[in-house]
C-alpha cells in the first residue's frame, strides 16, 4: 500500500523567505503527483501536477519537482509572503489506479508572518 | 468552467440521527466523483467513489453509504450517526482521463459535528 508522508508538520518563517515542503511516497510505480493548498476549514485547491514522465512543474512563484525512483517531490515557495498561509497538502496516484484513486500525506501547514 | 457545489456547509447532529449530504458538479458530464473524510489528526481518507450512475466502490467499511442517482450528483448518507463520524467532508471530481491526469478538483466541504 503506497504512504505519504509529509516533513514538516509545521513551518513558520517571516515573509520573504524561500521554503522548500517535502513529500515522500514509498513506491515509485505512480502515474502523476499532485500538490494541494487548504485553507482553515475550506476545500482543496489544486496547485500543480506533475506526470510521472516530468521532473517539474512551475506556476508563479510555486516549483514542484519530482524524483520518482527516490520517492520523492518538493514543493518550493518563493518569496514567500502571508496570503501563502495554508496547510499544504501532496497526493499521488498509484500507477493502475485507473480510477484517479488518489494517496494523500497529512499535510504541511505553513504560516507566514510579516 | 467546472464548479462542484456541497450542502450544507456545516451540520451539528445527534447520536444515532440520519445524515444526507449533497454534492453536484456543473460544467462536465461523465464525472468520476469521490466522497472523503478528514478527521482531526488525521490525512484526508477515501471514503467513496463513483464511475458513473448507480455505480458506487466503498473503501471504508463503516456506517456510511453513497448513492449517485444522477450524471452528477452524489449523496453522501447515514441512517444512524456515531460520534466517530464527526469531521469535514469533502467531495471531488475527475475527469475520465483527461490528458490521462484524473486530476482532482475539491468542493468547499461540509462541516459535520456529531454530538
Amino acid at each position: 500500500k503506497q504512504e505519504v508522508t509529509q516533513i514538516p508538520a509545521a513551518l513558520s518563517v517571516p515573509e520573504g523567505e524561500n521554503l522548500v515542503l517535502n513529500c515522500s511516497f514509498t513506491d515509485s510505480a505512480i502515474y502523476n503527483l499532485q500538490w494541494f493548498r487548504q485553507d482553515p476549514g475550506k476545500g482543496l485547491t489544486s496547485l500543480l501536477l506533475i506526470q510521472s514522465s516530468q521532473r517539474e512543474q512551475t506556476s508563479g512563484r510555486l516549483n514542484a519537482s519530482l524524483d520518482k525512483s527516490s520517492g520523492r517531490s518538493t514543493l518550493y515557495i518563493a518569496a514567500s509572503q502571508p496570503g501563502d498561509s495554508a496547510t499544504y497538502l501532496c497526493a499521488v496516484r498509484p500507477r493502475g489506479s485507473t480510477l484517479g484513486r488518489l494517496y494523500f500525506g497529512r499535510g504541511t501547514q505553513l504560516t507566514v508572518w510579516p | 468552467s467546472q464548479t462542484i457545489h456541497q450542502w450544507p456547509a456545516t451540520l451539528v447532529q445527534p447520536v444515532g440521527s440520519p445524515l444526507s449530504l449533497e454534492c453536484t458538479v456543473e460544467g462536465t458530464s461523465n464525472p468520476n466523483l469521490y466522497w472523503y473524510r478528514q478527521a482531526a489528526g488525521r490525512g484526508l481518507q477515501l471514503l467513496f467513489y463513483s464511475v458513473g450512475i448507480g455505480q458506487i466502490s466503498s473503501e471504508v467499511p463503516q456506517n456510511l453509504s453513497a448513492s449517485r442517482p444522477q450524471d452528477r450528483q452524489f449523496i453522501l448518507s447515514s441512517k444512524k450517526l456515531l460520534l466517530s463520524d464527526s469531521g469535514f467532508y469533502l467531495c471531488a471530481w475527475s475527469g475520465k482521463g483527461l490528458a490521462g491526469t484524473y486530476e482532482q478538483y475539491f468542493g468547499p466541504g461540509t462541516r459535520l459535528t456529531v454530538t
